[in-house]
């Protein structure tokens, strides 16, 4: 079966750094994803892992650890605009139709 | 590059309508996928096509739902006989030939309410 859990709301100051966490139980695995979505907007892409490790991209970090079935998204510096959901998903085997964890939602306070 | 483009942004209908909705994918994107997201629950795969081919739909409903991609013109998918139920966003996604999710992209969505 497919199961991925996440927090379902998280809080923050601006300036903070905050840790999402993702663990997932899939039968299939071809990378995991982290996607930032603005109410009523469309999901967008921020981090791929598929292998084991800590991936850095500008104030936003995804690490991955396979054996644990364990991932996070560190965000630093955090700012207003950050507040959003953040979705945790894994690819699948074969074309990598993605499965969805339900979204962490952020919210960032002055 | 306009990227996925997805209409009608909102969509109402009565219970027992047709309703269609479209996804042009981004140029160069042979790769569509739909997902539905119902509230306060996570974006659930349906259907995945290529050009005139479904290649996946373990996540479609066996009745009233069907999409297709053609080779000219937009993927559309399609739910006849609406209910209450199927009120949701529903989010169409494109990647190239060679990227699969790795590179997919997603459009603005479709809010479907149904009345």
């Amino acid at each position: 079966g497919q199961n991925i859990d996440q927090p379902t709301e998280m809080t923050a100051t601006e300036g903070a750094i905050v840790q999402i966490n993702c663990t997932y139980q899939t039968s299939g695995f071809n990378g995991l994803f982290w996607y930032q979505q603005h109410a009523g907007e469309a999901p967008t892409f921020l981090s791929y892992n598929v292998l084991d490790g800590l991936e850095e991209k500008g104030r936003f970090s995804s690490f991955l650890s396979r054996s644990k079935g364990y991932s996070y998204l560190l965000l630093k510096e955090l700012q207003m605009k950050d507040s959003a959901s953040y979705l945790c998903a894994v690819g699948g085997s074969g074309y990598s139709t993605l499965t969805f964890g339900k979204g962490t939602m952020l919210l960032v306070s002055p | 590059n306009a990227g996925v483009m997805q209409n009608p942004r909102h969509l109402v209908r009565r219970r027992g309508q047709e309703a269609r909705l479209r996804c042009s994918p981004m140029k160069g994107h042979s790769h569509v996928y739909w997902y539905r997201q119902l509230p306060e629950e996570g974006l659930k795969f349906m259907v995945y096509l290529q050009k005139e081919n479904i290649i996946d739909e373990s996540g479609m409903p066996k009745e009233r739902f069907s999409a297709e991609f053609p080779k000219e013109g937009p993927s559309i998918l399609r739910i006849q006989q609406v209910v209450r139920g199927d009120s949701a966003a529903y989010f169409c996604a494109s990647s190239p030939p060679a990227g699969g999710n790795t590179e997919a992209f997603f459009g603005q969505g479709t809010r479907l309410t149904v009345v």
